[in-house]
């Protein structure tokens, strides 16, 4: 499994800019990367996925290196309703999903 | 399109006691994955289901079942309730067998508590 590490808290301001850096040093080939945003009590909302380089959609952008051992999750001009943990997911199968612990994101007025 | 729904939202249960799940996939979806989420071991998965065939088993014990059927649709078993299965459990759908390219969707969970 590829295990992963992120920050277990993040503290920002709204306006600014957010960015969450995940280790995956084992990351296979057939890999992809996948972020997802989880508030209290309910289910994890996808956010973005990417395999390499720069990814962005609508509410935020990836960033992975050409090693692939870590990935960047930004968001650009948080605001209150974005605080919530997020999660980097490595791996293909289900089975084989390794979940991160989370970061934490607080977004402060 | 509608999300993955999860019957019911929140359940309380007593120890020994048996419980089962629902989960409707997104229409279309044919892969149902299950996943437990609790505050100290995190998200674990539990297993996978496609085509009604489950394909992929996560390291729970033979208390945990599960079954998914014609119509996508999966629901979940935990017999012989115990304390540590109070929990926040996951429904995941996704077109295909969560694999290289596919997203899984989550839906609201169902909230068990074990009394």
């Amino acid at each position: 499994l590829a295990k992963t590490t992120q920050p277990i808290s993040m503290d920002s301001y709204e306006g600014q800019e957010v960015n969450i850096t995940c280790s995956h040093n084992n990351i296979a080939t057939n890999d992809y990367i996948t972020w997802y945003q989880q508030f209290p009590s309910q289910g994890p909302r996808f956010i973005i996925q990417g395999y390499k380089t720069k990814v962005t959609n609508e509410v935020a952008s990836l960033f992975i290196p050409a090693d692939r051992k870590s990935s960047t999750l930004s968001l650009p001009r948080v605001s209150l309703s974005d605080t919530a943990v997020y999660y980097c997911l490595v791996g293909a199968q289900a089975d084989k999903l390794s979940f991160g612990a989370g970061t934490t994101v607080t977004v402060r007025a | 399109k509608a999300g993955v729904t999860q019957t019911p939202r929140y359940l309380i249960k007593t120890r020994g006691q048996q419980v089962t799940l629902s989960c409707s996939p997104i229409s279309g979806h044919r892969s149902v994955s299950w996943y437990q989420q609790t505050p100290g071991q995190g998200l674990q998965f539990l297993f996978e289901y496609f085509s009604e065939t489950q394909r992929n088993k996560g390291n729970f014990p033979g208390r945990f079942s599960g079954r998914q059927f014609s119509n996508s649709r999966s629901e979940m078993n935990v017999s012989t309730l115990e304390l540590g299965d109070s929990a926040l459990y996951l429904c995941a759908s996704s077109l295909v067998p969560a694999g290289v390219t596919d997203t899984q969707y989550f839906g609201p969970g169902t909230r068990l508590t074990v009394l």
